[in-house]
């Protein structure tokens, strides 16, 4: 089976902090992908990665980064984080491009 | 760019009862893929089903079905004999070639016992 980890279940940080996500994926997939869930609002694209070293911008980038140094690890950054990207992040992974994601378990952000 | 629609926020269904979940979507491509996606509270998205949109029978997984209509673009999913364990977030979506994989904004079904 695909199995999709990411870091931290919960995380609580300040305004203004420096906040790393990592998502690591252990079945060699190419693709991986960074979205944020808010109610009402589905799951939107923040970034994603077709190959290692490679990003390229989802719906939703502004306040965020990433970076993908090993083909199996994707991690996303809020360089300065903000109230309104309180939320839950949920990473995944495919294949190829027409291929199933497959997705972690989720980290619920609380910015204060 | 393609956009999902989920018209139903809230469903419910008595156990060992069947739903259907409505998805309509946008677009004017003729190839792409179908998936409807299951989130239980805290806990892991899972793939229930997964349509190729050149297939015209539908696609099924045990007590879960689709019914795909390529010309209405409508992909709604039922659940036969509904179980308490049914009780999640569906989340419809849709991929085409290279383009992100877009997602309606969810049903969220509940299942009484």
């Amino acid at each position: 089976d695909v199995k999709v980890t990411q870091s931290s279940r919960y995380l609580v940080k300040r305004t203004g902090e420096k906040v790393f996500l990592e998502c690591v994926q252990d079945m060699d997939h190419e693709n991986m992908f960074w979205y944020r869930q808010d109610p009402g609002l589905g799951l939107r694209l923040i970034y994603f990665s077709y190959d290692v070293k490679m990003k390229e911008k989802g719906d939703i980038p502004e306040g965020y980064s990433v970076s993908r140094e090993k083909k199996e690890r994707f991690s996303l950054i809020l360089e300065s984080a903000s109230t309104n990207q309180t939320s839950m992040y949920l990473c995944a992974s495919s294949l190829g491009h027409q291929e199933t994601q497959y997705f972690g378990p989720g980290t619920r952000l609380l910015v204060l | 760019a393609q956009t999902v629609t989920q018209s139903q926020p809230e469903m419910s269904v008595q156990e060992a009862e069947t739903v259907t979940l409505s998805c309509t979507y946008d677009t004017s491509e003729s190839d792409y893929y179908l998936f409807w996606y299951k989130q239980p509270p805290s806990r892991q998205m899972i793939l229930v089903i997964r349509q190729e949109a050149y297939k015209q029978q539908n696609a099924t997984e045990n007590r879960f079905s689709v019914n795909f209509q390529k010309a209405a673009k409508s992909f709604s999913l039922k659940i036969s004999d509904s179980q308490l364990g049914d009780a999640a977030m569906y989340f419809c979506a849709y991929k085409e070639g290279h383009n992100d994989m877009r997602f309606g904004a969810g049903t969220r079904l509940t299942v009484k016992p």
